[in-house]
């Protein structure tokens, strides 16, 4: 099982800071990674893809970088409706699908 | 675009079996994806539990296989979970989602048999474990 780590487990940052979030495999999953925000009592919702990719609709200030067993997600400048929880997620190692434990988005 | 909506009873009694239904509309279940079910115990974060192609292949969480069975109905444009022995610790928000197989960039077409991401989402539906 590939097993993704998250860090920082909580980042308090203020609007219009920037936020870089990090994903950690424990071996190699090439680009196959995606990132999701997920709101309080909301689903997940799609943000990056293939590591560096913008799911339709997402604003450019959401980037993925990186790839094999490091990648980050960088908020470029912070906007109040970007505080939530993100996840990263693989699927190099399908049919198992594993998630990491998520970094929480909070206002400071 | 795809939607899906989840559906079942939010309480289960300890030993039985939890049954959920997701409702695919504006689409057919018969489409090139992966529809799978994802869950989220309280305040923590997301498991993947498994998938159904429409063929009726399979792929289940190694930790759960043994209690899970998803299945398919093409008549109702429907896909089920079932996880028996539940336990307070299978308390959780469930979601059903899917994974395209098929995809188009702005220049080609591709297919990849194990499935892109989670997208589009069901809203969740919160079943508790409890006697």
């Amino acid at each position: 099982e590939i097993v993704l780590t998250q860090s920082p487990a909580t980042l308090s940052l203020s609007p219009g800071e920037r936020a870089t979030l990090s994903c950690r495999a424990s071996q190699s999953v090439s680009s196959y990674l995606a990132w999701y925000q997920q709101k309080p009592g909301q689903a997940p919702r799609l943000l990056i893809y293939d590591a560096s990719n913008r799911a339709t609709g997402i604003p450019a200030r959401f980037s993925g970088s990186g790839s094999g067993t490091d990648f980050t997600l960088t908020i470029s400048s912070l906007e109040p409706e970007d505080f939530a929880v993100y996840y990263c997620q693989q699927r190099s190692n399908w049919p198992l699908l594993t998630f990491g434990q998520g970094t929480r988005l909070e206002i400071k | 675009q795809v939607q899906l909506q989840e559906s079942g009873p939010g309480l289960v009694k300890p030993s039985g079996t939890l049954s959920l239904t997701c409702a695919v509309s504006g689409g057919s279940i018969s489409s090139s994806n992966w529809w799978s079910w994802v869950r989220q115990p309280p305040g923590k974060g997301l498991e993947w539990i498994g998938e159904i192609y429409h063929s009726g292949s399979t792929n289940y969480n190694p930790s759960l296989k043994s209690r899970v069975t998803i299945s398919v109905d093409k008549s109702k444009n429907q896909f089920s979970l079932k996880l028996s022995s539940v336990t307070a610790a299978d308390t959780a928000v469930y979601y059903c989602a899917s994974r395209q197989v098929e995809y188009c960039s702005s220049t080609s077409c591709y297919t990849e048999d194990s499935g892109r991401w989670f997208d589009p989402w069901g809203q969740g539906t919160l079943v508790t474990v409890s006697s």
